[in-house]
């Protein structure tokens, strides 16, 4: 069965520190992986990633794919209260299939 | 550009009516909407593939004559919730794909927040 596990499920840190949200997923026909930020409504895309070992990076988001080991993280340095949100991965093969999310919360 | 709405954003029903969710793709035309529902603190599930002009293609496990989804034209789809039960009670997300896109490309609605009583 086709599924996409990420963890932590939940994290609180401070503002200023940095996190790091992992992706880990089982797809029969995996073309890309996405990374989606959720505040109070619908997901906003942040990242595809196609290439294993290619960094993708916007301002302070950065996210790289491992397809050897089928992982991915997303990193945010010097996190603000802004960044507090739910933070989804999914992989696509013929449909997108959700991880379950984490729940970012940063303190200020 | 790559504008989704959906109508309403939230609606409260009593339990045994049916509820209508539109979809629209406001400046872009959606060979393919999709529709999600996403439960508290849990993951979207894909609930149903919408092509226009032909039968949605449901995932397992969902009802398709509870959930009946009509794809008539390029720029909306509706969900309709048939006999709705508190357990429908969701957060039902659709999004759209133009054509020629790739599977990723998605572009979500701002969601709908169905309660059921």
């Amino acid at each position: 069965e086709d599924k996409v596990v990420q963890s932590p499920l939940s994290l609180v840190v401070h503002e200023g520190d940095t996190v790091t949200l992992n992706c880990s997923y089982e797809v029969t026909n995996f073309r890309s992986l996405l990374w989606y930020k959720q505040e109070k409504k619908a997901p906003t895309f942040l990242f595809m990633l196609t290439s294993s070992g290619i960094e993708k990076k916007s301002g302070r988001l950065s996210s790289i794919l491992d397809k050897k080991e089928l992982f991915s993280i997303l990193n945010i340095t010097a996190t603000q209260t802004g960044d507090s949100a739910v933070y989804l991965c999914a992989a696509v093969d013929d449909k997108i299939i959700f991880g379950k999310g984490t729940r970012l919360h940063i303190l200020p | 550009g790559a504008v989704v709405s959906q109508h309403p954003s939230w609606v409260i029903c009593k339990s045994g009516t049916s509820v209508k969710i539109e979809c629209r793709s406001l400046d872009f035309q959606a060979t393919t909407m999709f529709w999600y529902r996403q439960f508290p603190k849990q993951s979207l599930m894909l609930m149903a593939t919408s092509n226009e002009g032909s039968k949605a293609t449901y995932e397992q496990g969902v009802e398709k004559d509870k959930f009946l989804i009509n794809h008539a034209s390029l720029t909306l789809s509706t969900l309709t919730v048939t006999s709705a039960h508190p357990e429908d009670s969701s957060f039902y997300i659709c999004s759209a794909r133009p054509p020629l896109a790739g599977s990723y490309e998605q572009y979500f609605g701002p969601g709908t927040r169905l309660t059921v009583t």
